[in-house]
């Protein structure tokens, strides 16, 4: 049972380029997450999404886009990167809204030059 | 919003000994404290959760404890081990149409042999 799967783990990116962060759950999960960490800033919501083809934005949702066109996918696109993108990308799945416990993937560590 | 804030931010104790790490949050209406450990590399595992009509769980050498009144709860562990070592996260849920996380800002764990 592999969980949720990130890939890729390690990225760099000059500044203006657009990249896809992938996350993938086996765990019929209704709800998916990703998350960016940050030093002393904890984990910060970026976007969320209830169900198949649907998102919502989170605390942080400037600057990226996501899209679960199937059940157990759920991607986070950079259209034109900047340094303050700089961070560790978290995605995450429950069976349910915040009372329900997430279950995160390995993390991406993204580096924008 | 709701804002969770965790202390202390890092924490070093010796093998055997004990170690609390405190939250507070600003919503009278959470009523959802999970904690997350995150090992090196690793994306945050839940360890232990309260919810809101309990003022206290156990699980082995962790505890948690909840006082609602001052909107403040804890995380206790005893005879720890450097296997304990980690950062810790706490979480306090919100409620905006959606209910989601509020992370703390995370405490790293040093347990020295």
């Amino acid at each position: 049972n592999a969980g949720v799967t990130q890939t890729p783990k390690f990225r760099v990116l000059k500044t203006g380029q657009s990249m896809t962060l992938l996350c993938a759950q086996d765990m019929n999960h209704e709800y998916m997450y990703w998350y960016r960490q940050d030093p002393g800033m904890g984990l910060r919501l970026i976007h969320y999404s209830v169900g198949e083809g649907t998102t919502a934005k989170g605390e942080v949702p400037d600057g990226y886009n996501v899209s679960r066109l199937k059940k157990q996918n759920f991607l986070l696109g950079l259209e034109s990167a900047a340094p303050s993108q700089t961070s560790v990308y978290f995605c995450a799945s429950s069976q349910g809204q915040g009372l329900a416990p997430l279950h995160f993937g390995n993390g991406t560590r993204l580096t924008v030059t | 919003g709701e804002n969770v804030e965790q202390h202390p931010s890092t924490l070093s104790v010796q093998e055997g000994d004990s170690a609390v790490i405190k939250c507070t949050y600003s919503d009278s209406a959470s009523n959802y404290f999970p904690w997350y450990k995150q090992e090196l590399g690793k994306g945050p595992q839940l360890i232990i959760d309260i919810r809101s009509n309990v003022g206290e769980k156990k699980d082995q050498r962790i505890a948690v404890t909840l006082n609602k009144t001052a909107k403040h709860f804890s995380l206790h562990i005893t005879e720890t081990q450097p296997e304990d070592s980690a950062v810790y996260f706490c979480a306090a849920s919100m409620n905006t149409g959606f209910q989601k996380l509020v992370f703390g800002t995370g405490t790293r764990l040093l347990v020295s042999p």
